[in-house]
């Protein structure tokens, strides 16, 4: 089993739809936890921090759930410059941050 | 300001042969990385060094090698590529390594490296 997994999609929305992504880690000592977005051939960069209270930044919210160990991202209003791969991101100790495979998301006009 | 200067961009080589990647940040960060990148496995930390003088092995550390040069500079080197290697190599860099959620990983562009 995979330490960190992602639906890999690809989620095919039009412009305006709301659209979430699940993720889910398995362990439990996991200590921070991030959404990153990667354009294609291009280099990863973050999108935002999730935090225990859940947080929001403009279009998109992120939640947490430690109970079940899952991270949700959910983006609202979707426009075109959103398609792209979103890679959830676990912080273990030590340096070791898990990646997930990613879920590739196209938004069409 | 630079962030993260990786080099090359594309690097083709033959099974056998050997190369260094090459890594530099001007962001004073403490912590360094190499990562591979292949399809549908997600990021996978190959060594990070979590301060000048220091290296560790991550994830998928075999068939590789690194050295942390200077604060700056953080080095990948294959002794003998395999086509198991073929893969894209992010370098990345942050302020302590320590996960903090006010901190982020800075990438480099990457190298796409195949292996024949």
């Amino acid at each position: 089993r995979k330490e960190v997994e992602q639906d890999p999609g690809p989620f095919n929305v039009p412009e305006g739809a709301t659209v979430a992504f699940n993720c889910t880690y398995s362990n439990s000592a996991s200590q921070s936890f991030f959404w990153y977005r990667q354009d294609c051939r291009k280099e990863p960069k973050l999108l935002m921090s999730v935090y225990s209270s859940g947080n929001e930044d403009g279009r998109f919210t992120a939640q947490l759930n430690r109970a079940s160990q899952y991270i949700s991202l959910l983006i609202r209003d979707s426009k075109l410059s959103d398609s792209a791969t979103y890679l959830c991101v676990v912080f273990y100790n030590n340096n070791d941050m898990r990646f997930g495979a990613g879920t590739r998301l196209t938004v069409k006009p | 300001n630079a962030g993260v200067t990786q080099t090359p961009k594309f690097q083709v080589l033959k099974t056998g042969q050997s190369m260094t990647l090459q890594c530099a940040q001007d962001m004073n960060h403490n912590s360094m990385y190499w990562y591979r990148q292949d399809p549908g496995m997600g990021l996978r930390l190959i060594y990070y060094s979590a301060s000048e003088g220091t290296t560790d092995k991550g994830e998928v550390p075999n068939g590789y090698n690194v050295s942390r040069l200077n604060k700056r500079e953080f080095s990948l080197r294959l002794e003998s590529a395999a086509p198991s290697q073929t893969s894209v190599y992010f370098c990345a860099s942050d302020p302590s390594g320590g996960g903090r959620q006010d901190e982020k990983l800075f990438f480099g562009s990457g190298t796409q490296l195949s292996v024949l």
